[in-house]
């Protein structure tokens, strides 16, 4: 069935440096790949997302990348803040009949002072 | 804050017992999807309604049913509360043409015994 991959489950930085996540998805049919960030006691808040048509997003400190042919797509966090701090959830949805998310299991990132 | 509200923000309910959870979209967004997030993982897709009908449905049993309105405001009901119903109900919200991108709504916290 349909399933996304995310790897870490948790990370730690110091404060300035980049972070990295995972995730794997498997629908080729999948074309639309959102990233979202949880606080505690929150719901997810949209951070960045990326369609299949383009290979990289950028916005700020927060990049996404996705690589088509492999199934991956990753984001990237620089010169991270204490801020950043939080649950990162990737996800990946077909656009077309139901826009339903299949979610990854999420990323406890720590940003150390 | 995206807009999308949901009621009551936490209950307590005992097994067996049904529940009634509510969420406003945001303003002129026709599409509304609720997902169920246990503790620790990523949210899963429960169903979504477009234009007060149901438009597709993850693997939840039929005692989840739900509701649209002709404003757009949305209910989910759970009848038969089992103990593993306990998770956070998430509802977001799409824009007409671009319901790829959701907005969540900070959750609803339900807790069965």
């Amino acid at each position: 069935g349909e399933n996304v991959e995310q790897h870490p489950s948790t990370l730690s930085v110091q404060e300035g440096d980049s972070a990295v996540i995972k995730c794997t998805y498997s629908d080729s049919a999948s074309n639309y790949f959102p990233w979202y960030k949880q606080e505690l006691g929150k719901g997810p808040q949209l951070i960045i997302d990326i369609r299949s048509n383009v290979g990289e997003k950028k916005d700020q400190r927060i990049a996404v990348t996705l690589n088509k042919t492999a199934k991956h797509f990753s984001l990237h966090i620089t010169e991270t803040q204490p801020e950043d701090s939080a649950v990162y959830f990737c996800a990946a949805s077909i656009t077309s009949g139901t826009y339903k998310y299949i979610f990854g299991t999420g990323t406890r990132l720590k940003v150390l002072a | 804050e995206t807009g999308v509200t949901q009621s009551p923000t936490h209950l307590i309910k005992t097994r067996g017992q049904q529940v009634t959870l509510r969420c406003s979209s945001q303003s002129g967004h026709n599409t509304v999807s609720w997902y169920q997030q246990a503790l620790g993982q990523g949210p899963q897709f429960i169903f979504q309604y477009y234009r007060e009908e149901e438009n597709g449905r993850g693997n939840f049993p039929p005692r989840f049913s739900g509701l649209q309105f002709p404003n757009y405001s949305s209910e989910l009901n759970v009848n038969a509360l089992e103990l593993d119903d306990s998770a956070l109900y998430l509802c977001a919200s799409s824009l007409p043409g671009l319901q790829e991108t959701q907005y969540f709504g900070p959750g609803t916290r339900l807790l069965v015994l």
